[in-house]
């Protein structure tokens, strides 16, 4: 089972230029979510999705952007990147029925440096 | 603000002793989850507890939920070498798909 497949696994990127970070995921699980993890800290929500064609921000938005065009691929766009996002992002999925919040499932996740 | 604190930060012991992590806050979660994370990898489930006071055992792991389900705790009995890593908690909330994150314990077991 893939699970959630991420790419690239690690990428040098110079300030100011732009990449996708691709997210799939072959569960046919409604929720996505992008996270980014600093070194001695948790987990921090970028962008999340609900479903295909469904996005919306979370805690740490500003200099990313996403898209869900369909119910298995949630690509995470950097646009200008900067020192700052140097990071390991993190792509998961889960299944939410009502109330009930299930596991996330996680990819391996994309070292980030910005030089 | 939702916060989930945990502690201790960093906990380094030898293999063979027990030890305690700890998931605090002042918010009521309906569920939490405890995920551990390997060097290079994402976060794996563990368990999920959901009721107050819920007790669950995973071999030489038992996770608690505090009784008002605004804390947890992780006791692991006997470590071992493979127990070595960040070990996160997770909280949720009914109606919200977005977990809350604790910053994880680092946990190291020397042989």
């Amino acid at each position: 089972n893939a699970g959630v497949t991420q790419t690239p696994k690690f990428r040098i990127l110079k300030i100011g230029q732009s990449m996708t970070l691709q997210c799939a995921q072959d569960m046919n699980h409604n929720y996505m979510y992008w996270y980014r993890q600093d070194p001695g800290m948790g987990l921090k929500l970028i962008y999340y999705s609900v479903g295909a064609g469904i996005t919306d921000k979370g805690e740490v938005p500003n200099g990313y952007n996403v898209s869900r065009s369909t119910t298995e691929d949630f690509p995470l766009r950097l646009e200008l990147a900067a020192p700052s996002q140097t990071s390991v992002y993190f792509c998961a999925s889960s299944y939410v029925a009502g109330h009930q919040n299930t596991e996330a499932f996680f990819g391996q996740g994309t070292r980030l440096t910005v030089v | 603000t939702q916060l989930l604190e945990q502690s201790p930060q960093f906990l380094s012991i030898q293999e063979g002793e027990n030890l305690t992590v700890y998931c605090n806050s002042s918010s009521v979660f309906s569920s939490l989850q405890w995920y551990r994370q390997e060097p290079g990898e994402g976060p794996v489930l563990l368990v999920t507890v959901v009721t107050g006071g819920e007790v669950k055992k995973l071999k030489r792991l038992t996770f608690q939920f505090g009784d008002a389900r605004k804390d947890s705790s992780l006791h692991i009995t006997a470590a071992q070498t493979g127990d070595t890593g960040l070990y996160l908690c997770a909280g949720a909330k009914d109606s919200n798909y977005q977990l809350i994150w604790g910053a994880g314990t680092k946990l190291i077991i020397k042989p």
